[in-house]
């Protein structure tokens, strides 16, 4: 059974229209991330929440925007995307974050039109 | 800022061949190393998990080793099968956070 979900797997927005993805996990798993990866490249951190902290990296643009209203659920919320936003984005949690392993979803594969 | 290089980018071998994998990485300081699969279009998938206080991990057919001192893993697949194909990633984790290589791309030949 799955453990970290992700909803929609894939996503059609167009230039400029907000967008959210959803991730919820069965885990109970203190840490979610959000990572985007473009093609052939290796995925890069957007943010973390441990717990209900929130943590940002400093090179993710203002654009996008992270909510975690329960342990189960993250929201990645795009506010304006631009092409370059075209991504595979994906989700991942862990237990306690260091030491731990990660789990990670199918990724949705977000298209911008 | 922690960097991690693997190589080969891409791979191609007959189907039975052994092989090995690497991945090398700039800050030691680490609290764990972990192998992922990832096929095209898709999330993903745990395959082994090193902690720095240990040498390796083995899972069937997949053997990873960590040399935290010289900065360096790698993932060795024995009796490779067409359906190992799929690009590999090594992530190190400090500080919750794992910084990734940009993955080998395997491709097992029938």
């Amino acid at each position: 059974d799955a453990m970290v979900i992700q909803n929609p797997r894939y996503q059609v927005t167009q230039f400029g229209k907000p967008v959210t993805l959803s991730c919820s996990q069965t885990l109970n798993h203190n840490v979610m991330y959000w990572y985007q990866q473009k093609s052939s490249q290796a995925p890069k951190l957007l943010f973390h929440y441990y717990d209900k902290d929130f943590n940002n990296e400093a090179d993710t643009p203002d654009n996008f925007q992270s909510r975690r209203p329960n342990t189960s659920f993250c929201f990645l919320d795009i506010r304006s995307p631009g092409l370059g936003d075209a991504a595979m984005y994906l989700c991942a949690t862990s237990r306690q974050g260091w030491g731990t392993e990660a789990f990670f979803g199918q990724g949705t594969r977000l298209t911008v039109v | 800022k922690q960097e991690v290089t693997q190589i080969p980018a891409a791979l191609s071998v007959p189907e039975g061949e052994n092989l090995v994998l690497n991945c090398s990485f700039t800050d030691s300081a680490i609290y764990n190393l972990q192998w992922f699969r990832q096929d095209p279009g898709k999330g993903l998938t745990s395959l082994l998990l090193i902690q720095s206080s240990q040498r390796e991990q083995t899972s069937g057919r997949l053997n990873a080793s960590l040399d935290k001192s010289s900065g360096r893993s790698t993932l060795y697949i024995a009796a490779s099968q067409p359906g190992d194909s799929a690009t590999y990633l090594c992530a190190v984790q400090k500080a919750g956070k794992s910084t990734f290589g940009d993955g080998t791309t395997l491709t097992v030949k029938p």
